[in-house]
């Protein structure tokens, strides 16, 4: 069975340019995450999907972040602009629904902004 | 809002060591406790997990129990091998979302 799948796995870009990420989760899996996990630090949820609908993007910073999970599958990450402290790598994570079950990561998108 | 605490690393330790974690919580009520696990270069993996008090959750050698009474869930192994070099994290399930530790850095030398 294929994992959580990112891509792209890896991205430089100036400061004030835009950058997209992409997921695509578990079959199945109608929960999904994005995470971001800053250099020494642990994961820190950004947003959670279930199905198509946001139910918590209390830590998204919506300022300058977004994301879509139109159909309920695949889902995309968008900063713009990038700033230098948003260098990090983005996690997406999914389960088979929020309650109680595990938590599968892809393999994240590394960011440098330079 | 809930944290997760960890020992902090490095950790270096010679093979067929004894590794120890600490990993406390404070989320409220009976949240599920995760061990995940971060080799070089590769994702996170779930190593372990526990979904009540007195559990244990145990994978590849490595054992943690849900120890409620001391919001703990510290992670053990007796023998260590240079596999096990990765970084460590501890997490706690509650709301709906994990919150992580910040991880620990173990480094198995041979």
């Amino acid at each position: 069975e294929a994992g959580v799948v990112q891509s792209p796995r890896y991205k430089i870009i100036e400061k004030k340019q835009p950058v997209a990420f992409w997921c695509n989760p578990i079959s199945g899996h109608n929960t999904l995450y994005w995470y971001r996990q800053n250099l020494g630090q642990g994961p820190e949820l950004l947003i959670r999907y279930e199905n198509e609908e946001a139910v918590d993007d209390s830590q998204l910073p919506k300022d300058r972040f977004s994301a879509e999970r139109l159909k309920g599958v695949d889902s995309t990450l968008k900063i713009q602009p990038a700033e230098l402290g948003d260098s990090a790598v983005y996690l997406c994570a999914s389960s088979p629904t929020a309650s109680g079950n595990t938590i599968y990561f892809g393999e994240g998108s590394w960011l440098t902004v330079v | 809002g809930d944290s997760v605490t960890q020992m902090e690393g490095p950790v270096t330790l010679s093979e067929e060591a004894f590794l120890t974690i600490n990993c406390t919580y404070t989320a409220t009520g009976y949240p599920s406790l995760f061990w995940y696990v971060q080799y070089p270069g590769e994702g996170l993996q779930l190593l372990l997990k526990a979904t009540k008090a007195d559990d244990k959750g145990s994978n590849k050698g490595f054992e943690a129990t849900y120890r409620k009474e001391t919001t703990s869930f510290h992670l053990e192994k007796g023998s260590v091998q240079v596999s096990d070099s990765a970084v460590y994290f501890c997490a706690d399930s509650n709301d709906y979302k994990l919150s992580f530790g910040a991880g620990t850095t173990v480094t198995v030398r041979a």
